[in-house]
């Protein structure tokens, strides 16, 4: 079956470290997105991709990058963590068709010390 | 001004009743798409039920439905004959410029309400 996959599931790194969470998809969306979850702030869009070598900063960005060389994946790097990148962070995929919905993976757990 | 508004943070309703979660969502493009999330303890995010604009007709999906008035800008969900297995986060969320020009696909969500459900 398709899916979206994320890893790892939960991560633990210390501040100043450079830290990649994967997300791949084999439903061959050519839409990708990255969220964080905050208690109070709901989901928040980070960046997003709506093809291979396309990647746009979403409503907070400062500290992420992505890199879209495939389909499949879009990385999402942490520069250099932080304690406030600490948060829970979902991938998303969706068809470039009108009326399709984003589905979610898992989620990644991530703890800044 | 927020673009999605959940106005409750928690809710708790006795199992088997119906219950309604209000969404109201701020925007000046006549076309925009609605979607709600549930959310449960295990954390995974799950589509429930979309509304398009210009849909004609409330949408509706199994015990989900979504009460859509344009004109108040709300896109409450009701969920009918609550189960115990309905305990989780709910999320409101809206696609803006929703038309075949692709322009603009991102999401924004609200906060979400909390919906406990009593035995």
């Amino acid at each position: 079956d398709a899916e979206i996959t994320q890893s790892p599931r939960h991560k633990i790194t210390e501040t100043g470290r450079q830290v990649t969470l994967a997300c791949h998809q084999t439903w061959n969306h050519n839409n990708m997105f990255w969220y964080r979850q905050d208690l109070g702030h709901g989901l928040r869009l980070i960046h997003y991709s709506y093809g291979v070598q396309d990647t746009n900063k979403g409503e907070v960005s400062d500290g992420y990058s992505v890199s879209r060389s495939n389909t499949e994946d879009l990385p999402l790097t942490l520069e250099s963590a932080a304690s406030s990148q600490t948060s829970v962070y979902f991938c998303a995929s969706s068809k470039r068709e009108i009326y399709e919905t984003q589905y979610f993976g898992p989620g990644t757990r991530l703890l800044v010390l | 001004a927020q673009k999605i508004t959940q106005t409750q943070p928690g809710m708790f309703v006795q199992e088997k009743e119906a219950v309604t979660l209000d969404c109201t969502y701020d925007t000046s493009d006549p076309s925009y798409g609605l979607f709600w999330y549930k959310q449960p303890s295990s954390g995974e995010m799950i589509f429930l039920i979309y509304q398009g604009s210009y849909d004609q007709q409330n949408a509706t999906e199994g015990r989900y439905s979504l009460n859509f008035q344009k004109a108040r800008k709300s896109a409450n969900l009701v969920i009918s004959a609550s189960q115990l297995g309905d305990s989780a986060m709910y999320f409101c969320a809206m696609r803006e410029a929703y038309n075949s020009n692709f322009g603009n696909e991102k999401l924004t969500f609200g906060t979400g309400t909390r919906l406990t459900i009593i035995p």
